[in-house]
């Protein structure tokens, strides 16, 4: 079974500046897909940012991008000139395909608070 | 399209009361997904459903926990009898075959005092 590991329970930054939340995950495929999911206070789960396996270049959605480490299993989301808005929790997931694979299992989440 | 619609948006029930939660798929998505959200255990599958029919109903926690399906465009989630420590935010989703990532519904907060 896959599992999916984020350490850091919380973490703050200041307003403009640059924050890195860590993710790992243990599994035994060679092809699969990894996530970002955001939930602010409203509790809608909104995509963020996905990077398929296959694909050595690192994914970036404006102001996000990740960290693809595949050999250490490693899967960062870079979040530049941070905004008040981007204060939620944040939830690092894998999906091991499409189709009837496509059940995703998310780590415990971050709570990251954006300060003025 | 609005959404995966899911209602309520808040329950409140008594203990051993029936709960019946209910989800409305994007229109042509072929796949639906409960989750449940606990700040003890995150966010974890219950069952998921393709074309109608249940793949996978290993994380129903136990038998007072049943989904159904019964068309394309509606799910329910029933829990009978309701126990103060089913209290979580349920969410439903859809997805299509041959796509990446879910879309969400907004979820509904269940407390059982």
């Amino acid at each position: 079974a896959q599992t999916v590991t984020q350490s850091q329970p919380e973490m703050s930054v200041q307003e403009a500046e640059t924050v890195t939340l860590s993710c790992t995950y243990d599994t035994s495929e060679s092809n699969y897909y990894l996530f970002w999911y955001k939930q602010p206070p409203s509790r809608q789960m909104i995509l963020v940012i996905r990077q398929e396996a296959y694909k050595q270049q690192n994914a970036t959605e404006n102001r996000f991008s990740v960290n693809f480490q595949k050999a250490a299993k490693s899967f960062s989301l870079k979040i530049s000139d941070s905004q008040l808005g981007d204060t939620a929790m944040y939830f690092c997931a894998f999906m091991k395909g499409v189709g009837a694979n496509s059940k995703l299992t998310f780590g415990k989440g971050i709570t990251l608070s954006v300060r003025p | 399209d609005a959404g995966v619609i899911q209602s309520p948006r808040h329950e409140v029930t008594e203990m051993g009361q029936e709960v019946t939660l209910r989800c409305k798929p994007i229109s042509g998505h072929d796949y639906l997904f409960w989750y449940r959200q606990t700040m003890m255990r995150g966010l974890e599958l219950l069952i998921y459903f393709n074309n109608n029919v249940p793949i996978d109903d290993s994380g129903m926690p136990e038998d007072r926990f049943s989904a159904k399906m019964p068309n394309a465009s509606f799910s329910t989630l029933k829990i009978q009898p309701s126990e103060p420590r089913d209290s979580a935010v349920y969410f439903c989703a859809s997805s299509m075959t041959g796509t990446l990532g879910y879309t969400f519904g907004s979820g509904t907060r269940l407390t059982v005092v």
